[in-house]
């Protein structure tokens, strides 16, 4: 029972770079979405998806892009890392009604 | 504009007594609560939650309570356990995706 899965855990990129943080889940979950933590700052929305084809902007989503080509995977690209977007990434998902966001264990992010 | 507060950054407890958190919100549109909790390097898990129409629910020692009226939640651990030391995030559900507090560090003192 694997349920969200983040790849890769930790990442340094170079300013400009381009990378795909991956995130996949295997309980059929229609909602996904991505956050990024970072210090006192608690959990910011980027991006989400309620459905194969479906993706919208959250909170933060400058400098990121998404796509929803399956319901279980649900990519986030940086097209040119900024220092700014030096942080942890988590994936989520969950299901209908009130389920709660299943999380991933993240990605560490650093932009130098 | 900061939606859900948490005014703690940390909190220090001892073993055995109760741990309450507190979380604070503006928009009087939420409709449903969450706790998390999140170890170093681990991705948050979810906790327990409450909905807007009621003002406690209870999961072992986990109680939250609302008080809509003064736009606060807390929660209550107890008795508090050293396996509990963790931050712990609160999170009101909007349209988008949940908008989350920045969190209480909770230390458990043995």
């Amino acid at each position: 029972n694997a349920g969200v899965t983040q790849t890769p855990k930790f990442q340094v990129l170079k300013t400009g770079q381009s990378m795909t943080l991956q995130c996949a889940q295997d309980m059929n979950h229609e909602y996904m979405s991505w956050y990024r933590q970072d210090p006192g700052m608690g959990l910011r929305l980027i991006h989400y998806s309620v459905g194969a084809g479906i993706t919208d902007q959250g909170e933060v989503p400058n400098g990121y892009n998404v796509s929803r080509s399956t319901t279980e995977d649900f990519p986030l690209r940086l097209l040119s890392a900024a220092p700014s977007q030096t942080s942890v990434y988590f994936c989520a998902s969950r299901g209908g009604g009130n389920s709660p966001l299943h999380f991933g264990n993240g990605t560490r992010l650093t932009v130098t | 504009d900061q939606q859900v507060k948490q005014n703690s950054p940390s909190l220090s407890v001892q073993e055995g007594r109760i741990s309450i958190l507190n979380c604070d919100y503006t928009n009087s549109m939420f409709d449903y609560f969450l706790w998390y909790k999140k170890y170093p390097a681990e991705g948050p898990t979810f906790l327990i939650s409450i909905s807007s129409i009621k003002d406690k629910n209870e999961d072992g020692r986990f109680t939250v309570f609302l008080n809509k009226s003064a736009k606060h939640l807390s929660l209550h651990i107890v008795p508090s356990q050293p396996g509990d030391s963790a931050v712990y995030f609160c999170a009101a559900r909007r349209a988008d995706g949940l908008t989350f507090g920045k969190g209480t560090h909770l230390i458990i003192q043995p």
